[in-house]
């Protein structure tokens, strides 16, 4: 069946780099996806990647994604305050266009 | 980024009362928007695919006489939740496909958060 996991808690340092991981098991995911939660409100479409591909960068944000591992990272570079929030990792298989999220990743940035 | 809206963003009702919630796409077409529950420190389940102009399509174990959709016309798809029970607390988030970018990008609501008392 599907399934993706996070891990539940991140904490770096202002300035750091974070990296969030996932890990997926429907070989038929077409598009990953990762979202910003923040407290209270909707989610927000941080960037997300096709799976013939191994890496995507915006900005701060890479991606990247071994599809033999079923495993998708997500590197923030130079995080910061601003930052905090929970990341949701998705995976849309390759009917409709039905999401399926992780736990999300509650990432916390110390000045 | 497209813009999706819901209505109302909290609300607050008796136990056995029913409660509509709106989602509305802004500035673009849905033919299809998505419908998420989720609990507290929880991550997004989804319920049912609301579609205009046929029948919602309900995730297994997901009641179609308590959660009724309605896909009125192409920026606005409702839920309403029948006779409200405290379980069924929770926060409630839309989302919309983009069309031009077929289902690649998905835009969500800022939530509606329901408590039942």
């Amino acid at each position: 069946g599907e399934d993706v996991e996070q891990s539940l808690f991140l904490s770096v340092r202002e300035g750091d780099s974070s990296v969030i991981n996932c890990t997926y098991t429907d070989s038929s995911s077409t598009y990953l996806y990762w979202y910003k939660q923040e407290p209270g409100a909707g989610l927000q479409l941080l960037t997300y990647i096709f799976s013939n591909m191994d890496m995507k960068q915006d900005q701060r944000l890479t991606v990247l994604l071994n599809k033999k591992d079923k495993h998708l990272s997500l590197r923030i570079a130079d995080t910061q305050t601003g930052d905090s929030a929970i990341y949701f990792c998705a995976e849309r298989a390759n009917q409709g266009g039905k999401l399926i999220f992780g736990q999300g990743t509650e990432l916390s940035v110390k000045p | 980024g497209a813009v999706v809206s819901q209505h109302p963003s909290w609300v607050i009702c008796k136990s056995g009362t029913s409660v509509k919630i709106e989602c509305r796409s802004l500035d673009f077409q849905a033919t299809t928007m998505f419908w998420y529950r989720q609990f507290p420190k929880q991550s997004l389940m989804l319920m049912a695919t609301s579609n205009e102009g046929s029948k919602a399509t309900y995730e297994q174990g997901v009641e179609k006489d308590k959660f009724l959709i309605n896909h009125a016309s192409l920026t606005l798809s409702t839920l309403t939740v029948t006779s409200a029970h405290p379980e069924d607390s929770s926060f409630y988030i839309c989302s919309a496909p983009h069309p031009s970018g077929g289902y690649n990008e998905q835009f969500f609501g800022p939530g509606t958060r329901l408590t039942v008392l």
